[in-house]
């Protein structure tokens, strides 16, 4: 199972609204990632999940919070938002087995649309 | 951090051409050489990866050549078809950060 998932697809919320995205894998991978893709760019990187503990922080604004609870799940927690947030959110996993040249699987991504 | 240069932006041929993206970086500390598949909708998927320690990777009909003296990689894929349209990303790595580059538009015209 090569597998990571993504919930929801897609989320429409306000500049207010507190809204979470989740993801989730079971390959027993122990890095988790979290990417930006606006439309016709290539995706950004905005955190890293080393074995449950951030490892990198990509300068990213704090109306966005990463939790890892655990090993298979990584959620992006979504406050105060603005439109230019408005972009497919990825989420991908990576083994961690050979140091930093672990293959990395990726969600099909929450489409997020900020009104 | 790592510039990552990818061209051409968009290609076109014709089904059962050849296609060839290039990909150039700068940190010389990369060693892990992936490219990624996106369709619409969808998230990137690894097609095909190499190593720093390996010079040529082949996987059927696509293969990618690394050369690191000169700091760039290219993807072949060979016997096109229009399954395979789609944008391609090159992604050097360096430790756990990963770079894509523009990505390449392809389309495959029947």
């Amino acid at each position: 199972d090569t597998e990571v998932t993504q919930t929801p697809k897609h989320l429409v919320m306000g500049m207010t609204n507190k809204k979470s995205l989740k993801c989730e894998q079971h390959m027993g991978h122990r890095a988790m990632y979290w990417y930006k893709q606006k439309a016709k760019k290539p995706p950004e990187l905005m955190f890293v999940y080393s074995y449950e503990k951030l490892s990198i922080n990509e300068s990213v604004p704090s109306r966005f919070s990463p939790e890892c609870p655990n090993s298979s799940l990584l959620n992006l927690h979504l406050h105060a938002l603005q439109p230019e947030d408005s972009a497919l959110y990825l989420c991908a996993s990576s083994q961690l087995g050979r140091q930093y040249t672990d293959t990395q699987y990726f969600g099909p991504g929450t489409r997020l649309t900020v009104l | 951090g790592e510039n990552v240069e990818q061209h051409p932006s968009t290609l076109s041929v014709q089904e059962g051409d050849s296609a060839v993206i290039k990909c150039t970086y700068s940190d010389s500390a990369s060693n892990y050489f992936p490219w990624y598949k996106q369709e619409l909708g969808k998230g990137p998927q690894l097609i095909i990866d190499i190593r720093s320690n390996v010079g040529e990777k082949k996987d059927q009909r696509i293969a990618v050549t690394l050369n690191k003296t000169a700091k760039h990689f290219s993807l072949h894929i060979t016997e096109t078809q229009p399954e395979d349209s789609a944008v391609y990303f090159c992604a050097p790595r360096e430790d756990q950060k990963v770079t894509f580059g523009i990505g390449t538009k392809l389309q495959v015209i029947p």
